[in-house]
């Protein structure tokens, strides 16, 4: 692995169903970062963790979960997905807080119908 | 509240200087990035500036005045590959990333 991946690359789910979309990164960065990116807004953060074992919530964090079991991971949970929930997501990692800057992984496009 | 502020798109020709502007209010202050987005690929850092003045990195330069909330980011002797949108972000108090909507580059021949 080089840097910070996402899975899957794209899905399309069902309402109502539960989704995980999967971040990993190799740089053994301490800070973590969910934001969605929709048409005409900026990045929204989701949820970030400032170290692993810790989480805290961003603009945006309802209907989403996340956890941080160790440093290379950083899953964001979808507990019922609805269609307002259809966006791209990105997962991002910097070496520390905001003064940092921040790598970010391919994406991941979710559509919900 | 806190706001990001930065055109929505704009047209340049290619080998010419084009600069993008971004004005921002924020609770807190601890700098402020560029990032550069290709469509449909992730975004990618450009520059970084927590202190007033000018940095210059190859062809492009991030300027920033704290005392007016204000950033450009110039771009000199412009290619086609420089056709994406770029992300105006500022660090706040708590060292979140405060993101503008982006302003798409176009760059015609």
């Amino acid at each position: 692995i080089a840097g910070i991946t996402q899975a899957p690359t794209s899905q399309i789910l069902a309402a109502g169903r539960r989704m995980t979309l999967r971040c990993t990164q190799d740089m053994r960065h301490n800070a973590m970062y969910w934001y969605r990116q929709d048409l005409g807004l900026g990045l929204r953060l989701i949820h970030y963790s400032n170290t692993a074992g810790t989480t805290g919530k961003g603009e945006v964090p309802d209907g989403y979960s996340v956890s941080r079991a160790n440093t290379d991971d950083f899953p964001l949970t979808l507990a019922s997905a609805v269609p307002s929930q259809t966006s791209v997501y990105f997962c991002a990692s910097s070496v520390s807080g905001g003064y940092n800057e921040q790598f970010f992984g391919p994406g991941t496009r979710l559509t919900v119908l | 509240g806190q706001n990001i502020d930065q055109p929505t798109e704009m047209t340049a020709t290619e080998g010419a200087i084009v600069q993008i502007n971004c004005t921002y209010q924020t609770s807190g202050f601890n700098g402020l990035f560029w990032y550069q987005q290709h469509a449909g690929e992730a975004p990618t850092f450009l520059s970084y500036n927590v202190l007033d003045g000018l940095e210059e990195k190859g062809r492009f330069s991030s300027f920033l005045s704290r005392s007016k909330g204000y950033s450009y980011l110039l771009l000199k002797e412009l290619q086609m590959k420089d056709s994406a949108s770029y992300l105006c972000a500022v660090s706040d108090s708590n060292y979140q990333l405060i993101w503008g909507a982006g302003t798409k580059l176009i760059i015609k021949p």
